[in-house]
């Protein structure tokens, strides 16, 4: 009964590395999403997928890449990280149909600083 | 403007007591659905309760109850008979699912702290 699983839970980075945050469900979503919580906010949404091989851009998706070549993986890419990335990111996954419905249900999260 | 505003930033309250957890919300969609959930210390987000724009009832989950005024643009999260367990982080979302061009996925407000006091 995983859900939603997110690696690693924790990392630091120096400015300018690069690395990928890893997301799988294993409920069948066709959706998936990538949100960060900064200190006192919300989440605020990043990129998201409808689907295999689908994805969008979200409100703050600046710096940051994903992919969706499975149903069951949205692995989310910074390519070069910069400390405005610090924060912690949650990946959500949720069913397309009655869209308004559709509950997302998120990964545990993982804590990034960028040095 | 704010799609979400939770003017509540904190919330004291004793144990058994209910609580109201403010939302109100801005949107020129009909369809629309309103989300609470739940941040504990520990980090997660724990989805608490669903409300549709076309749905007559109020929701309920329990001890959770959703006050809607649609007129309002108002959704107040309901906790009756608070326990120690409720103290965490309360976000309220909304998904408008076919506003044209904008990205499908939730809109958070900021959050209300509650702290259940023995």
């Amino acid at each position: 009964n995983a859900g939603v699983t997110q690696t690693p839970k924790f990392q630091v980075l120096k400015t300018g590395q690069s690395m990928t945050l890893q997301c799988a469900q294993d409920m069948n979503h066709e959706y998936m999403s990538w949100y960060r919580q900064d200190p006192g906010m919300g989440l605020r949404l990043i990129h998201y997928s409808v689907g295999a091989g689908i994805t969008d851009q979200g409100e703050v998706p600046n710096g940051y890449n994903v992919s969706r070549s499975t149903t069951e993986d949205f692995p989310l890419r910074l390519l070069s990280a910069a400390p405005s990335q610090t924060s912690v990111y949650f990946c959500a996954s949720s069913y397309r149909k009655n869209l308004a419905k559709n509950i997302q249900y998120f990964g545990a999260g993982t804590r990034l600083s960028v040095l | 403007a704010q799609k979400i505003t939770q003017t509540q930033p904190g919330m004291f309250v004793q144990e058994k007591e209910a609580v109201t957890l403010d939302c109100t919300y801005d949107t020129s969609d009909q369809s629309y659905g309103l989300f609470w959930y739940k941040q504990p210390s520990s980090g997660e987000m724990i989805f608490l309760i669903y409300q549709g724009s076309y749905d007559e009832q109020n929701a309920t989950e329990g001890r959770y109850s959703l006050n809607f005024q649609k007129a309002r643009k108002s959704a107040n999260l309901v906790i009756s008979a608070s326990q120690l367990g409720d103290s965490a982080m309360y976000f309220c979302a909304m998904r408008e699912p076919y506003s044209g061009g904008g990205a499908d996925g939730l809109t958070f407000g900021k959050g209300t702290h509650l702290i259940i006091q023995p």
